[in-house]
């Protein structure tokens, strides 16, 4: 069975940084591409961040680019998303999600951890 | 970026109606949508991928149909079940971009 399993959320100060997780189990992670996508609370969903299989190639959200990035240990299993700058309007549930194939639906997502960015 | 536009946002059926979600891409997206169920508090489930393509186990009343920038998702009999938001993903051109999302209620 596929699991995705999100840590790392909180509350963070504006400006104050953040490493989110995602330990993946069931299939073999160095196959799939991976996702971060987010819901602000009461909103709809965005897609944040991908990493291909190997980490070649990787891909941003302009809303985070250049504050947020996007890596893998596939001997661990594990995604991670290291935010910084953060602003109020990342306040949101963040879902890791696996690709069915390079840039295309994603078919299995974990059940988010949310992160509030406040003082 | 391509922008998709989902209507209606929110949706009051009595159990056993046929329901229609449409979603409008800016640009021709070549049946490259899918569609996502989410329960409260519960991460987004694949119902359908490539237009129309049920994912196995999903429930033949739910059917996605529709090409180039006009597409969209149903429900005939909807069951107590199926009381959840439903978005649209277009998946032809990155960034892979969602429709803002549809509540269906009940009556």
């Amino acid at each position: 069975e596929v699991q995705l399993v999100e840590s790392g959320g909180g509350l963070v100060q504006p400006g104050r940084s953040l490493k989110l997780s995602c330990l993946a189990s069931g299939f073999t992670f160095s196959n799939y591409g991976m996702n971060w996508i987010r819901q602000a609370p009461g909103k709809g969903l965005e897609w944040v961040a991908s990493i291909s299989s190997s980490s070649s190639y990787i891909y941003y959200a302009d809303t985070v680019k250049g504050r947020f990035t996007i890596s893998r240990d596939n001997a661990k299993n594990t995604l991670y998303l290291q935010m910084t700058s953060l602003r109020s309007e990342d306040t949101a549930l963040y879902y890791c999600a696996r690709e069915v194939a390079v840039a295309t639906l994603f078919d299995y997502w974990g059940q988010g951890v949310m992160v509030t960015v406040s003082s | 970026d391509i922008q998709m536009t989902q209507s209606p946002p929110s949706l009051s059926a009595s159990l056993g109606d046929k329901v229609t979600i449409t979603c409008q891409a800016s640009q021709n997206i070549n049946k490259y949508i899918a569609w996502y169920q989410q329960k409260p508090g519960k991460a987004p489930g694949l119902l359908i991928g490539y237009t129309s393509r049920l994912v196995s186990g999903i429930p033949s009343r739910f059917s996605g149909s529709g090409s180039g920038r006009d597409y969209s998702f149903s429900i005939s009999n909807v069951e107590s079940e199926d009381i959840a938001s439903y978005y649209c993903l277009q998946y032809d051109n990155s960034p892979r971009t969602f429709g803002g999302g549809t509540k269906l209620e009940l009556k």
